[in-house]
């Protein structure tokens, strides 16, 4: 029964490739959410979608595309992959509403590029 | 000047003590707060919500918010050395649609 999903846990790639990560809900939220984890634990939010709808998108290469088929989906597709992308990347979640934004988050795909 | 401040650590403190752990935010027109545990490895995890001025109890935690400070903490009673983790204070924007994180504050409880 787990609430955000994500997949595959552990991406190791090497430099030039393309690769995804594919995140799921089973929460009913309408929002969700991709965070970049870099090497010194600092947490920044990437993208958000609210019901399928991108209303974050953060400084991020547009070689990252996030793409939402549907409100319990939300995937991450990185083209020309670079050593400064290894990070690990949290999928999550929240009900949107009156400000009130607690995040579940999925259990993260650690990315390294070699 | 960050959005999200808080103290790298680590923070070490003996089995038992009160552990406390401090956050300012630069947004003046932030609205809501959060606290969120991570332990090595894992995923963050929410512990406290808190929206209103004042201290806001669960269990061995309080979060502490005082909006004309821009400052809010989060105080752990009777600390356990499976308190031991990063804490990282999360600031939702001013517009509602962002979550801004500090960078963490690593505890570590002393058995």
């Amino acid at each position: 029964d787990t609430a955000v999903s994500q997949t595959p846990k552990y991406l190791v790639t090497q430099m030039g490739n393309d690769k995804s990560i594919k995140c799921e809900q089973n929460l009913g939220h309408d929002t969700m959410y991709w965070y970049k984890q870099d090497s010194k634990k600092f947490l920044k939010i990437m993208f958000s979608y609210n019901n399928k709808e991108l209303i974050i998108n953060e400084t991020v290469p547009n070689r990252f595309s996030p793409k939402s088929p549907d409100k319990a989906h939300l995937n991450l597709h990185i083209n020309s992959l670079e050593l400064g992308d290894s990070a690990v990347y949290f999928c999550a979640s929240s009900q949107g509403g009156a400000m009130i934004y607690e995040q579940y988050f999925g259990p993260g795909t650690r990315l390294t590029v070699t | 000047q960050k959005e999200v401040e808080q103290n790298s650590g680590p923070l070490s403190v003996p089995e038992g003590a009160i552990a406390s752990l401090n956050c300012t935010y630069s947004d003046r027109g932030s609205q809501s707060f959060f606290w969120y545990r991570q332990y090595s490895g894992k995923s963050p995890e929410l512990i406290m919500s808190i929206y209103s001025n004042g201290d806001k109890e669960d269990g061995r935690f309080t979060a502490q918010l005082n909006k004309a400070s821009q400052y809010v903490s989060l105080l752990i009673r009777d600390s356990q050395p499976s308190d031991s983790a990063t804490y990282l204070c999360a600031v939702i924007s001013t517009g509602g649609f962002k979550t801004i994180f500090g960078a963490g504050t690593r505890l570590f409880v002393k058995a």
